[in-house]
């Protein structure tokens, strides 16, 4: 059984740095085809796509967003970390992770992020 | 990036209805096309891969087709459980985009 789990502060301030961590199980990051990314959510709006690392340790970013995000894998624990910088209330969100393979295969269940002094 | 637009934002149907959501992406994307279903408070879950892949314990009424940039959802036979609001989003490239969500509600 696959499952994702987030975790990290339901709350930042503006200017801050976020920090969370996807904690995986079902599978291995180190099988080729596999990686597992972050999409967030606004609110009552669009899903948005914001990063991926793959089982060889290339990473994609959304280009909007590429200068404030970092995300990196631990294979031995199980886990991605997703870093940005600069945090802005326009960045509060349910932010998402999930297994990409062919698809978002399979989703956590989401974090709610919200930005405010 | 590649921009996916969906048609219509919203629809209101009957149970019984057949449903057809639309996504044409701004560029060929082969069939590199995912469909999935969201319901209020609770993470997407993937309805359909490659277009017209059908994912375990997906009911069957759900159908997909299209190719290169222009693609289709369909629900056969609407049922109360299937309203929600309904994304694709395309694995041709990175950043692999959404659309923007058709939304489908009791008329």
């Amino acid at each position: 059984q696959i499952t994702l789990k987030e975790s990290g502060p339901t709350l930042v301030k503006p200017t801050q740095t976020l920090t969370l961590t996807c904690t995986f199980s079902g599978f291995s990051l180190s099988s080729s085809g596999v990686g597992v990314g972050w999409i967030r959510q606004p609110p009552g709006k669009a899903l948005e796509w914001l990063a991926l690392i793959y089982w060889d340790d290339d990473k994609r970013y959304s280009p909007s967003l590429k200068s404030r995000l970092t995300i990196t894998k631990d294979t031995s624990k199980n886990q991605v970390v997703l870093t940005m910088t600069n945090m802005d209330p326009v960045d509060t969100a349910t932010y998402y992770c999930a297994s990409h393979v062919v698809a978002v295969d399979y989703w956590g269940q989401g974090t709610l992020v919200t930005v405010s002094s | 990036d590649i921009q996916m637009t969906q048609s219509p934002s919203s629809l209101s149907a009957s149970v019984g209805d057949r449903v057809t959501i639309t996504c044409r992406a701004s560029q060929t994307i082969s069939n590199y096309l995912n469909w999935y279903q969201q319901k209020p408070g609770k993470a997407p879950k993937l309805l359909i891969s490659l277009t017209s892949s059908l994912q375990n314990g997906a009911p069957s009424r759900f159908s997909g087709s299209g190719s290169g940039t222009e693609f289709t959802l369909t629900i056969g036979s609407l049922q109360p459980e299937d309203f929600a609001t309904y994304y694709c989003q395309q694995s041709h490239r990175t950043p692999w985009t959404f659309g923007q969500g058709t939304k489908v509600d009791l008329k």
